[in-house]
């Protein structure tokens, strides 16, 4: 299986802030990785598809970049709202994995 | 709009078997490409896909756990089922039910509000 590996586990960021989670792959995956974000009792919620394909609704301080095994999920401008954990997941080969996650915290 | 909803028990005990069931709504597992998968997160922890199917009867499991889970569709009642045989407390999680919407992207564009299965004697 592919490995994913988040990186940092967690962060505090103040509102305003530019928050960058990165995302490894343990070998190439194109760009065949996803970010989802979660809430607290709350089901994943699909933000990014393709490394860098934006999900209709999701606001445009998202964005992904990223190719090969390094990714990251970057947010331009932190909003109060934006506090959850995310999860990377690669589906570019069979069984499709997902990282640990990243809980993001407002500080 | 595109809903799926999870149902079975909430407590099994161990050696058990779970049977949970997906009920969705606004697209068909008829359609060419469309699948529906299961997913589950343990308390506190990260995501673990399980299985899918897809519209043409395709089924794949996790390879970890694929001598105890089946997957099987009923398009007519627009609902999937998953069981997973002989039951253990690490099996304790939130299990969620998915729509995945071409055949073998593997991504996860809907999913369901998710239920708590709790493994215990």
């Amino acid at each position: 299986d592919i490995q994913m590996t988040q990186s940092p586990s967690s962060l505090s960021a103040s509102v305003g802030d530019r928050v960058t989670i990165t995302c490894r792959a343990s070998q190439t995956i194109s760009s065949y990785l996803n970010w989802y974000q979660q809430k607290p009792g709350k089901a994943p919620k699909l933000l990014i598809s393709a490394a860098s394909s934006l999900q209709s609704g999701v606001p445009s301080r998202f964005s992904g970049s990223g190719s090969g095994t390094e990714f990251s999920l970057t947010i331009s401008s932190l909003q109060p709202e934006d506090s959850a954990t995310y999860y990377c997941q690669q589906s570019y080969r069979f069984p499709p994995t997902f990282g640990q996650g990243t809980r993001l915290e407002i500080k | 709009q595109i809903t799926l909803k999870e149902s079975g028990p909430t407590l099994v005990k161990p050696t058990q078997t779970l049977t949970l069931t997906c009920t969705f709504s606004g697209f068909s597992l008829n359609s060419r490409g469309v699948g529906v998968g299961w997913i589950r997160q343990p308390p506190g922890k990260a995501l673990e896909w399980l299985a899918l199917i897809y519209w043409n009867d395709d089924k794949r499991y996790s390879p970890s756990l694929k001598s105890r889970l089946t997957i099987a569709k009923d398009t007519s009642k627009n609902q999937v089922v998953l069981t997973m045989t002989n039951m253990d407390p690490v099996d304790t999680a939130t299990y969620y039910c998915a729509h995945s919407l071409q055949y073998f992207d593997w991504i996860f564009a809907h999913w369901g509000q998710g239920t708590l299965v709790t493994v215990s004697s």
